[in-house]
């Protein structure tokens, strides 16, 4: 039944050391997007694929990176945690023109 | 790029009572207005959406209303209830672009 999948649900690392998020989805929809929000603010994009082309907002930072190897997973992988990375990490789909749908997202903690 | 604005920042109304919340975009091009209730802990939902060729658009008791002229658009919510108590985020959006959100409206419903 679940729709947008994110794995795990709670992710606890150390200061500098790489971590992976992974979403997934049964709907089929060709853009999916990762997007970082920390505690009383919106979600704010991070980078998001059209298909197989990435696209990464402006401010994003370089630590961020992500993979799509198919139509049905994302990954988000942080390659040097810092303290200011700890937030909850939405993955979403959406069909081009359509409502977008969230998954229960990660929350990440940086000890 | 989008930029929307969502006012106010937080709601406090009594059980009962309408609750309304603005957003202005600055994007004329923007076709596309979902407003998502986040409750504490969990992923943003969506509640209602409009498109730029409808001028206002209700569910039970929630309603949308836009204006393209003024390019504001507004959530009213009717006989609130507690379980209305979350945070709401509007957004903008143009075909082929990402979602641009508010900061959003922290609502309280008390009985």
């Amino acid at each position: 039944d679940a729709m947008v999948i994110q794995n795990p649900r709670y992710q606890v690392t150390q200061f500098g050391k790489p971590v992976t998020l992974s979403c997934s989805q049964t709907l089929n929809h060709n853009v999916m997007y990762w997007y970082q929000q920390k505690s009383s603010q919106a979600p704010k994009l991070l980078f998001h694929y059209y298909d197989k082309d990435f696209n990464n907002e402006a401010d994003t930072p370089d630590n961020f990176q992500s993979r799509r190897p198919n139509t049905s997973f994302c990954f988000l992988d942080i390659r040097s945690p810092g303290l200011g990375d700890a937030a909850m990490y939405l993955c979403a789909t959406s069909r081009v023109g359509n409502e977008q749908f969230f998954g229960p997202g990660t929350r990440l903690t940086v000890l | 790029g989008e930029n929307v604005e969502q006012h106010p920042s937080t709601l406090s109304v009594q059980e009962g009572d309408s609750a309304v919340i603005k957003c202005t975009y600055s994007d004329s091009a923007s076709n596309y207005f979902p407003w998502y209730k986040q409750e504490l802990g969990k992923r943003p939902q969506l509640i209602i959406d409009i498109r730029s060729n409808v001028g206002e658009k209700k569910d039970q008791r929630i309603a949308v209303t836009l204006n393209k002229t003024a390019k504001h658009f507004s959530l009213h919510i009717t006989e609130t209830q507690p379980e209305d108590s979350a945070v709401y985020f509007c957004a903008a959006k143009l075909t082929g672009y990402a979602l641009n959100f508010g900061k959003g409206t922290s609502l309280l419903v008390t009985p």
